[in-house]
């Protein structure tokens, strides 16, 4: 079946932009995650959600970060004037109701900030 | 707090050689652990996952790791190397459950022919 999907892949923005990214978990997976991928590091936790709620938001930097999934499936991570600190991979994931300790990630977005 | 040592950031090794990554952990209560293998470009496949069960976890691709409690330990081996096994492989821990991952810096596979 279908995986993990995100886009854009690729997004360039000016310093100062807003970026909007988007998530698409796997049909029926009620968590989903957010990471961040900084070059050459390992995936640092940005936010999770189950179903629509977002019971954990301890790793977004920022109050320009703000990620939402309103309907429980498709999910968005904004960024706001956005700096150059925030060009990174931003990868998402989702996992099953049935087990629930298995993440299935997306392919990322890679995010550069001029 | 949970957190992951991936022991060398580079790995070399070469064609049918043991592949041997290491991987230690922190954690306050019983971990899940996982080992993910990225290509470029790519996002994070899992190799193998331990959750209690079996100390030996067998993955796929010939990869496996044993989960040792008492030296905090879940290395990853594969008995021969191919070359496709070239990519950045990284060791992750989580509480019991549907909850984040941390992860270990990564280290990266080179396999010489």
């Amino acid at each position: 079946g279908a995986g993990v999907s995100q886009s854009p892949r690729y997004k360039v923005a000016k310093r100062g932009q807003d970026v909007a990214l988007r998530c698409d978990p796997i049909s029926g997976h009620v968590s989903l995650f957010w990471y961040q991928q900084a070059l050459g590091q390992g995936p640092e936790f940005l936010t999770y959600f189950q179903n629509e709620a977002q019971l954990d938001k301890s790793g977004l930097p920022s109050d320009r970060f703000f990620a939402e999934r309103p309907e429980g499936s498709v999910s968005t991570l904004k960024i706001q004037r956005t700096q150059q600190e925030d060009s990174a991979v931003y990868l998402c994931a989702s996992s099953p109701p049935n087990q629930q300790e298995t993440q299935y990630f997306g392919p990322g977005t890679r995010l550069l900030v001029l | 707090a949970q957190s992951v040592t991936q022991l060398g950031s580079h790995v070399s090794v070469s064609e049918g050689a043991l592949v041997l990554l290491r991987c230690n952990y922190s954690s306050s209560v019983p971990p899940y652990l996982f080992w993910y293998v990225q290509y470029p470009n790519q996002g994070l496949q899992l190799l193998l996952k331990y959750t209690s069960a079996a100390t030996l976890v067998k993955g796929i691709n010939g990869f496996e790791a044993e989960f040792k409690k008492s030296e905090t330990s879940f290395h990853l081996t594969k008995p021969s190397a191919h070359m496709s096994d070239a990519a950045e492989y990284f060791c992750a821990v989580s509480d019991q459950g549907a909850q984040k991952l941390v992860f270990g810096q990564g280290t990266r596979l080179t396999i010489n022919p």
